[in-house]
């Protein structure tokens, strides 16, 4: 059974950083591109970040760019998105998902998502 | 950049017919992608490629699309569909897109 559960988030101070983790298990990690997706108090879906399976393509929407880093390891199943500059609009719960394909410019669906971590941004 | 527009929120009935639309510049042409999610739990896949359904989805769930506009049906409505909805796309100008979401309330 496919398993993504997220950890790593927590409240922050505006301008500081935080790095969320995905644990990865029931598939072979590597062989899918991954994201990550956030849901903002109330709002509706925001993709965030996609990396493909080997790590050679990596893509931001315009609202994260030059601020998040998404990172793999494949050898720990493991997926990153390390956060710098946070401010108080990042606020959100972060999901981790799996998209149903491997390379750049994936047609395919999300078929697994996890539980979502929780940010805060507040001073 | 890509937009994809729902309506905010449908309204039915249980046992009826729900209808949950998503418009978007020529959507007719990409892969259309729906999402259920219901309070406090995580997005779950329910119609992938525009028509396709995922193992273990009910059958009551369909979609379609062409032209400017994508559509989730869902028939017999039960208590459980009550939840949000969202559609998504990939496009060449915006990577992954969602619609802002529809939430359907069974009345």
């Amino acid at each position: 059974e496919v398993h993504l559960v997220e950890s790593g988030g927590g409240l922050v101070q505006p301008g500081g950083s935080l790095r969320l983790s995905c644990a990865a298990s029931g598939f072979t990690f590597s062989n899918y591109g991954v994201t990550w997706v956030r849901q903002a108090p109330g709002k509706g879906l925001e993709w965030l970040s996609y990396i493909t399976y080997n790590s050679d393509t990596r893509y931001y929407a315009d609202s994260v760019r030059g601020r998040f880093t998404i990172s793999r390891d494949n050898a720990k199943n493991s997926l990153y998105l390390q956060m710098n500059s946070l401010r108080d609009e990042d606020t959100a719960v972060y999901y981790c998902a799996r998209f149903d394909c491997s390379g750049g410019s994936c047609y395919g669906p999300i078929d697994y998502w996890g539980q979502g971590t929780l940010v805060t941004v507040s001073s | 950049s890509y937009v994809l527009t729902q309506a905010p929120s449908v309204s039915v009935a249980p046992g009826q017919t729900a209808r949950i639309t998503c418009g978007g510049n020529n959507i007719g042409s990409k892969g259309v992608h729906w999402y259920q999610q219901r309070p406090g739990q995580a997005p779950l896949l329910v119609i992938c490629y525009n028509s396709d359904r995922p193992s273990g989805i009910p059958e009551r769930f369909s979609g379609s699309n062409s032209g400017n506009t994508a559509t989730l049906t869902i028939s017999r409505v039960e208590a459980g569909d009550d939840a949000d909805y969202y559609c998504q796309v990939w496009d060449s100008s915006s990577d992954w897109v969602f619609g802002g979401g529809t939430k359907l309330t069974v009345l």
